[in-house]
């Protein structure tokens, strides 16, 4: 499969505990992106990695969420003590910096549904 | 900070019309980029803009680039049933996307 992955595809939790969401970029590409999606909007940018190092975090982005990309490979995204706020799609997206294009690859998504 | 807004926020057209969705920014775009995102999946990349005043064609699909970089638009022309689906600018270097035109075509 040479696409982005992204587990679990959809997460259902109470509000108060913590979700960790796992993305798999395309295995050449260095830059790894994450969104936020809510209905009827586009795409919020939370945080994007380039190889192992997270290079811009949104100021939107509270402190109880947390991403690592260990070795550059795959990501994960850490939400601590969830809010019904957070209830939203969760997308990946990777792209092969280029000189020219810097087109993102987006995976399924995870969507999280606080209750 | 940055807004990039896009009207129409929704667009109803029988198949065979055209269809033009419109971006406009509150700063100075670097780049811009399209995608599409079908109802239930995730964003696709169509395109990017980088010169001012550019015009790209892909089939049926015109982009244009503003003169000022500051505006794109996607038009359509002789919509068909699988062009549904929301249409994104972005700005791809700020990670902006736009509000979005959600296109339903009816046959």
């Amino acid at each position: 499969d040479t696409g982005v992955s992204q587990d679990p595809r959809h997460k259902i939790t109470k509000r108060g505990q913590n979700v960790t969401f796992r993305c798999d970029p395309i295995s050449e590409h260095n830059r790894l992106y994450w969104y936020r999606q809510t209905l009827g909007q586009g795409p919020e940018f939370l945080t994007y990695f380039q190889n192992e190092a997270q290079l811009e975090k949104s100021r939107l982005l509270s402190d109880r969420f947390s991403a690592e990309r260990p070795k550059g490979s795959f990501s994960t995204l850490e939400i601590q003590r969830t809010e019904q706020g957070d209830s939203a799609m969760y997308l990946c997206a990777s792209s092969w910096l280029e000189p020219l294009v810097d087109e993102q690859f987006f995976g399924p998504g995870t969507r999280l549904t606080v209750l | 900070g940055q807004q990039v807004m896009q009207i129409p926020q929704y667009q109803h057209v029988q198949e065979g019309e055209d269809f033009t969705t419109y971006c406009n920014s509150s700063t100075t775009l670097s780049n811009i980029q399209w995608y599409k995102q079908r109802p239930g999946g995730h964003p696709v990349f169509l395109i990017q803009l980088v010169k001012s005043g550019e015009v790209k064609k892909q089939k049926r699909l015109t982009f244009q680039f503003g003169e000022a970089k500051k505006n794109s638009s996607l038009h359509i022309t002789a919509t068909q049933t699988t062009d549904v689906g929301t249409y994104f600018c972005a700005d791809a270097d700020k990670l902006i996307f736009g509000t979005g035109t959600r296109l339903q075509v009816f046959p």
